[in-house]
């Protein structure tokens, strides 16, 4: 299957500077990737969708202040906490369709990144 | 809205059995996809089936089988012959053709034992 890389796999950082994620598909074309959010023993819950060379679209209640994002390419988005604090805490996952794979529907995720604020 | 409803907050199966994860969905969409995915305690999403709404049969993938019932909108995980590496979350999700964004379940812990 295609392959999602995303980086740092963990970060501890303190209050109120910012964390750059970066995640890249790396055997594949990406027009769209998604960002999501895990607390612990909770479900994913959809941040925001990330297209290629526009604005991302950002779910109901996510502030786009602090959590920036940009595609760039079709291999690369990230996304930036802005200010971080303790409550940013959490598990943040990426996820990439590929755009001409036979299983056009399935979504590769990253390894994800758990992020620490202090 | 789409919405995924998992009521099995957690699974206890002995090796060598079978189990099945419950999953059952609501959406207003004509055509989705459904989807299974396996969380080990790393935190990595791993992909295990697929099901199309308009597939007539169930998806199968070696020990995984989809048991897919349209007018009960439900689309059970069925894992064969438990093995204790199948100990994890697991999550039942859907997306809209096109593949727009995934609806996830709040998932089911499942714990193989020997």
């Amino acid at each position: 299957g295609a392959v999602v890389s995303q980086h740092p796999s963990r970060v501890i950082c303190k209050s109120g500077t910012s964390v750059k994620i970066e995640c890249r598909s790396l055997d594949f074309q990406a027009t769209t990737m998604f960002w999501y959010r895990q607390f612990p023993k909770q479900s994913l819950m959809l941040m925001a969708t990330s297209n290629e060379g526009s604005k991302a679209t950002y779910e109901q209640g996510v502030e786009k202040d602090k959590f920036l994002i940009n595609h760039a390419s079709l291999t690369l988005s990230t996304l930036t906490v802005t200010s971080a604090h303790p409550e940013d805490s959490s598990f943040y996952i990426c996820s990439a369709r590929d755009i001409v794979a036979v299983k056009g529907l399935q979504a590769f995720f990253g390894q994800g990144t758990r992020l620490t604020v202090v | 809205a789409q919405k995924i409803t998992q009521t099995q907050p957690g699974m206890f199966v002995q090796e060598k059995e079978a189990v099945t994860l419950d999953c059952t969905y609501d959406t207003s969409d004509q055509s989705y996809g459904l989807f299974w995915y396996k969380q080990p305690s790393s935190g990595e999403m791993i992909f295990l089936i697929y099901q199309g709404s308009y597939d007539e049969q169930n998806a199968t993938e070696g020990r995984y089988s989809l048991n897919f019932q349209k007018a009960r909108k439900s689309a059970n995980l069925v894992i064969s012959a438990s093995q204790l590496g199948d100990s994890a979350m697991y999550f039942c999700a859907m997306s809209a053709t096109g593949f727009q964004k995934l609806v996830f379940g709040t998932g089911t812990r499942l714990l193989v034992s020997p």
